[in-house]
């Protein structure tokens, strides 16, 4: 067991381009959540999965964003026409089920975009 | 909806001595969790300590305690005997059923040798 990984570490984008990231869980966590942390800030809630179902999403999600769990194990965030203010850390959690109501969440070192 | 409140955003304290970082926290759940996170200069998000809320006993993990405070919407951590290596950002969070973290703006602190 390895932890949750991500790719890549750090993304500069100019405006308007599109990125990807990755987030590969710790094996058999059926939970993922994705948060958004800027400078100086707490990370903020973005969206969630258990298996391959999309649960929640934020309105800080706008329509620019896209996340995928196709097969239950990693997911992928995808920022189209990025903005100079979606530069932030993008980080990921895994856990387990739970039949207690207490999810506990294990984060990736998380993504650095810089949008130029 | 579910808002939690860190006042103090820089926090220092002497190695080995003791020191408390404040939260506050709302929420119109009955059964909600809250926890205290650390992140290192590294970034990777590490879980200190939880804290179930139907529970009343305090939650201890070795040096570092939390003093709940239910009717005041109260939950701060205590770090007893503070080491160098506790010098980090420190985020206070909820979450309800659904598992998603509401986290505080962060309290920073550093240990001065």
């Amino acid at each position: 067991d390895t932890g949750v990984s991500q790719n890549p570490r750090h993304k500069i984008t100019k405006r308007g381009q599109n990125v990807t990231f990755r987030c590969d869980p710790i094996s058999e966590h059926n939970r993922l959540y994705w948060y958004r942390q800027t400078l100086g800030q707490g990370p903020e809630f973005l969206t969630y999965f258990q298996n391959e179902a999309q649960l929640e999403k934020s309105r800080l999600l706008s329509d620019r964003f896209s996340a995928e769990r196709p097969k239950g194990s990693f997911s992928t965030l995808e920022i189209q026409r990025t903005e100079q203010g979606d530069s932030a850390m993008y980080l990921c959690a895994s856990g387990p089920w739970s039949t207690t109501g207490f999810y506990e969440q294990y984060f990736g070192p998380g993504t650095r975009l810089t949008v130029t | 909806a579910q808002t939690v409140t860190q006042s103090q955003p820089e926090m220092s304290v002497q190695e080995a001595e003791t020191v408390t970082l404040s939260c506050t926290y709302d929420t119109s759940e009955s059964d909600y969790y809250l926890f205290w996170y650390k992140q290192p200069p590294s970034r990777q998000m590490i879980l200190v300590i939880r804290q179930e809320a139907y529970k009343q006993q305090n939650a201890t993990e070795n040096r570092f305690s939390v003093n709940f405070q239910k009717a005041a919407k109260s939950f701060s951590l205590k770090i007893s005997d503070s080491q160098l290596g506790d010098a980090a950002m420190y985020f206070c969070a909820g979450s309800n059923q659904g598992g998603k973290l509401i986290f505080g703006q962060g309290t920073e602190l550093s240990v001065k040798p």
